[in-house]
């Protein structure tokens, strides 16, 4: 149980084009989940909160704008990269709360690159 | 401030031998422990977690970690690594004060020699 998958798991992008990275719970419904980026070599780094049916928590330096979130399901939240940048270039990590309190469930990255 | 402390950037071992990865954490609050671990390219699989009661937790895979208050500590061991345990480890803390959002550790890389 707790499963959570990403798509895609890897994408290629240009400069200033936009890519939307997909998070679902598939066998159990997540009120919350969480987007992070991960650096090579680098621990994870919450980027934002994600509430169903609420807007997202940006943590401090985040850009809301630039990470658009939407978490229109019980199973589903979204991450859209905007007008993407070769330093946007990184892996992403969504999770989702299940079990316990606190507990997290990972899913398995998206590679992000943009040329 | 939350913090999370994991001193070992890499470990070695050898197959065969016993491993302890270190974690110490900085909380006002009763804290919930977490030990995740990340293949390469992978997002990261719970091993085990604390909330209370025992304070010697078991995981999966074979792993288990002790939470010592008076250390704040919660480190994590196997008796007998396997090649296959080869991966990053990542400790991660949190409490219901701070709503529902983890801090991590900047992870421990494990090396397992044959």
């Amino acid at each position: 149980g707790a499963v959570v998958s990403q798509h895609p798991s890897w994408v290629i992008c240009k400069s200033g084009t936009s890519v939307k990275i997909e998070c679902r719970s598939l066998d159990f419904q997540a009120t919350t989940m969480f987007w992070y980026r991960q650096f090579p070599k680098q621990s994870l780094m919450l980027m934002a909160t994600s509430n169903e049916g609420s807007k997202a928590t940006y943590e401090q330096g985040v850009e809301k704008d630039k990470f658009l979130i939407n978490h229109a399901s019980l199973t589903l939240s979204t991450l859209t990269v905007t007008s993407a940048h070769p330093e946007d270039s990184s892996f992403y990590i969504c999770s989702a709360l299940a079990g316990g309190p606190l507990e997290q469930y990972f899913g398995p990255g998206t590679r992000l690159t943009v040329t | 401030a939350q913090s999370v402390t994991q001193p070992d950037i890499h470990i070695t071992v050898s197959e065969g031998a016993s491993l302890e990865l270190r974690c110490n954490y900085s909380y006002g609050a009763t804290p919930y422990l977490f030990w995740y671990v990340q293949s390469p390219g992978q997002g990261l699989q719970l091993l085990l977690k604390y909330f209370s009661g025992d304070t010697l937790v078991q995981g999966i895979k074979g792993f288990e970690a002790e939470f010592k208050r008076s250390q704040s500590s919660f480190n994590l061991r196997k008796p007998s690594v396997h090649w296959s345990d080869a991966a990053e480890y990542f400790c991660a803390v949190g409490t219901m004060e701070y709503g529902n959002k983890l801090v991590f550790g900047a992870g421990t890389i494990l090396r397992v020699k044959s």
